[in-house]
C-alpha cells in the first residue's frame, strides 16, 4: 500500500500570511495513463470533508484561488497564499493512483 | 441540488453488525463511483473501499476484507455499507462521497454528512 506522509501535522499562521503544507508519497504516483492523482481536502470541525484540488493543482469549482497545488512523483505541496480565518481546520492529502490513501492530516490554526 | 444524504447515528453492541445508506440525488446516480470513508473519534481519514453503482462491482480495502460489504440498489439510488463483527476500534463516523471519474481519480467532489457509529456494549 501507499503511505502518504504530510508535514508538518500541525501550523499557527498570521492571518494574511501564507502557508504551505507538503505531502510525500511511499513510491510515485504517476499512473500508467500518465496522469498523477493527488488531492487535498479540508475539513472543518464537525463537517465532512471538502475536495479543494485534484491531479496536482486543479483547483475544484468554487474553491477560492488563493490555494494552489504543486508537485510531481512522490511529492506535493498544498499552498495558501493569504491565509483567511475560514481555512482553519485540517488538511488532507490523498493519493488515487493505486487504490486510495489519505495522509494524517495537518491542522491550520490562526495565531 | 446534488447531495448524498445518509441514515442516522446508530449504536451498536460488539460483535454485531451495522448497515448505513447513503442516497444519491440530483444526478445519475449509476455515472459515478462511491467510495466509503471512515473518520474515528479525533483522528484522520480512512479509506474503506468503492462500489460502481452500474455494475454493483465493489472494491474493498485490504484490513477489511471479510467484514465489510458494499451494495447498492439502482432503484431507490442508494448505496450501502455493511460492516460486521464490530468492536470498539469501529466506532467512527462514515461517509459515502461521490467520486467524479471525468475529473480525475480521487475527485471525491460531494460527500454525505457521515452517520456516526458507535459501538458499545
Amino acid at each position: 500500500d501507499i503511505v502518504m506522509t504530510q508535514t508538518p501535522l500541525s501550523s499557527r499562521v498570521t492571518l494574511g500570511q501564507p502557508a504551505s503544507i507538503s505531502c510525500r508519497s511511499s513510491q510515485s504516483l504517476v499512473h500508467t495513463d500518465g496522469n498523477t492523482y493527488l488531492s487535498w481536502f479540508h475539513q472543518r470541525p464537525g463537517q465532512p470533508p471538502r475536495l479543494l484540488i485534484y491531479k496536482i493543482s486543479y483547483r475544484f469549482s468554487g474553491v477560492p484561488d488563493r490555494f494552489s497545488g504543486s508537485g510531481a512523483g512522490t511529492d506535493f505541496t498544498l499552498r495558501i497564499s493569504s491565509v483567511e480565518a475560514e481555512d482553519v481546520g485540517v488538511y488532507y492529502c490523498m493519493q488515487g493512483s493505486q487504490w486510495e490513501t489519505f495522509g494524517q492530516g495537518t491542522k491550520l490554526e490562526i495565531k | 441540488q446534488v447531495q448524498l444524504v445518509q441514515t442516522g447515528a446508530e449504536v451498536k453492541n460488539p460483535g454485531a453488525s451495522v448497515k448505513v445508506s447513503c442516497k444519491g440525488s440530483g444526478y445519475n446516480f449509476t455515472g459515478y463511483l462511491i467510495h466509503w470513508v471512515r473518520q474515528a473519534p479525533g483522528q484522520g481519514l480512512e479509506w474503506m473501499g468503492w462500489i460502481k453503482p452500474k455494475s454493483g462491482e465493489p472494491h474493498y480495502a485490504q484490513n477489511l476484507q471479510g467484514r465489510v460489504t458494499m451494495t447498492r440498489d439502482t432503484s431507490i439510488s442508494t448505496a450501502y455499507m455493511e460492516l460486521s463483527r464490530l468492536t470498539s476500534d469501529d466506532s467512527a463516523v462514515y461517509y459515502c462521497t461521490r467520486e467524479d471519474l471525468f475529473l480525475g481519480q480521487g475527485a471525491f467532489d460531494i460527500w454525505g454528512q457521515g452517520t456516526m457509529v458507535t459501538v458499545s456494549s
